[in-house]
C-alpha cells in the first residue's frame, strides 16, 4: 500500500486551522493508521494512532479522522511550536509498515 | 520512564561492517516489537524491519531484505542493526522504535544513530 500525503508544504499563520491529507492506494483499517510529528533536529514522535486516538501528552488541538483510503490530521489552532513535518503511517499485511512522504507545516 | 537509548554516531568506509545498538529500559523489553527506521539526509521515513525480542523473530521490508540484519538480545534488553558491507548510500540517520501494545504503531522512538559512509 502506498500512502500519498498532501499538500507537500502548508504555510499558515498562528491560530489558523491546518488540514493534512493522507491517501492510501488501497483501503486501510482505521486501527492501522497513525500520524507522527518530526520537529527540526528531533526524532519523530507519535501523535495519533488508530486514526483518531491521541497519544499520551498530545494536545487536544490535534485530531485525526478518516476511513477507507482517506485520512486527515487536523490542527485546530496552529501554534508556532507546531512547525514540523508530519507523517502518516499504515500497517499492512504480513508485518509490514509504510510511511507517507510527509507534509511540512510552516508557520508564517 | 520508557526509553530507547541508541549508540553513538559512526563514520565508516565503504565495504566495512557495522553494528549499531538500541537499549530499552523502563518496560518489559522482551514482549514489545522493536523496529528500525531509516531517514536519509533531507528525506522521509522508511521502515526497515522489526524483531520480537522474546523469540528473536524478524521481518524485513522487501527494500532492506538481505541488506541488513536485525537482531536482539533480550538478556541485555538490546536490539541491533548491522551491515556486513557498507555502501555510501547507507549514509543516513537510523532510529530504533518500540511498537506499541497494539503493534500497528510506533509509540517510543530513540534519538537516532547517524551513520556516515565515505571513502
Amino acid at each position: 500500500i502506498v500512502l500519498t500525503q498532501s499538500p507537500g508544504t502548508l504555510s499558515l499563520s498562528p491560530g489558523e486551522r491546518a488540514t493534512l491529507s493522507c491517501r492510501a492506494s488501497q483501503s486501510v483499517g482505521t486501527e492501522y493508521l497513525a500520524w507522527y510529528q518530526q520537529k527540526p533536529g528531533q526524532a519523530p514522535r507519535l501523535l495519533i494512532y488508530g486514526t483518531s486516538s491521541r497519544a499520551t501528552g498530545i494536545p487536544d488541538r490535534f485530531s485525526g479522522s478518516g476511513s477507507g483510503t482517506d485520512f486527515t490530521l487536523t490542527i485546530s489552532r496552529l501554534e508556532t511550536e507546531d512547525c514540523a513535518v508530519y507523517y502518516c503511517q499504515q500497517y499492512g499485511s504480513s508485518l509490514t509498515w509504510t510511511f507517507g512522504q510527509g507534509t511540512k507545516v510552516e508557520i508564517k | 520512564e520508557v526509553q530507547l537509548v541508541q549508540s553513538g554516531a559512526e563514520v565508516k568506509k565503504p565495504g566495512e561492517s557495522l553494528k549499531i545498538s538500541c537499549k530499552g529500559s523502563g518496560y518489559n523489553f522482551s514482549t514489545y516489537y522493536i523496529g528500525w527506521v531509516r531517514q536519509m539526509p533531507g528525506q522521509g521515513l522508511e521502515w526497515m524491519g522489526i524483531v520480537y525480542p522474546d523469540y528473536s523473530l524478524t521481518t524485513y521490508s522487501p527494500s532492506f531484505q538481505g541488506q541488513v540484519t536485525i537482531s536482539a538480545d533480550k538478556s541485555f534488553s538490546v536490539a541491533y542493526l548491522q551491515w556486513s558491507s557498507l555502501k555510501a548510500s547507507d549514509t543516513a540517520l537510523y532510529y530504533c522504535v518500540r511498537h506499541g501494545v497494539s503493534f500497528y504503531y510506533m509509540d517510543v522512538w530513540g534519538k537516532g544513530t547517524a551513520v556516515t559512509v565515505s571513502s
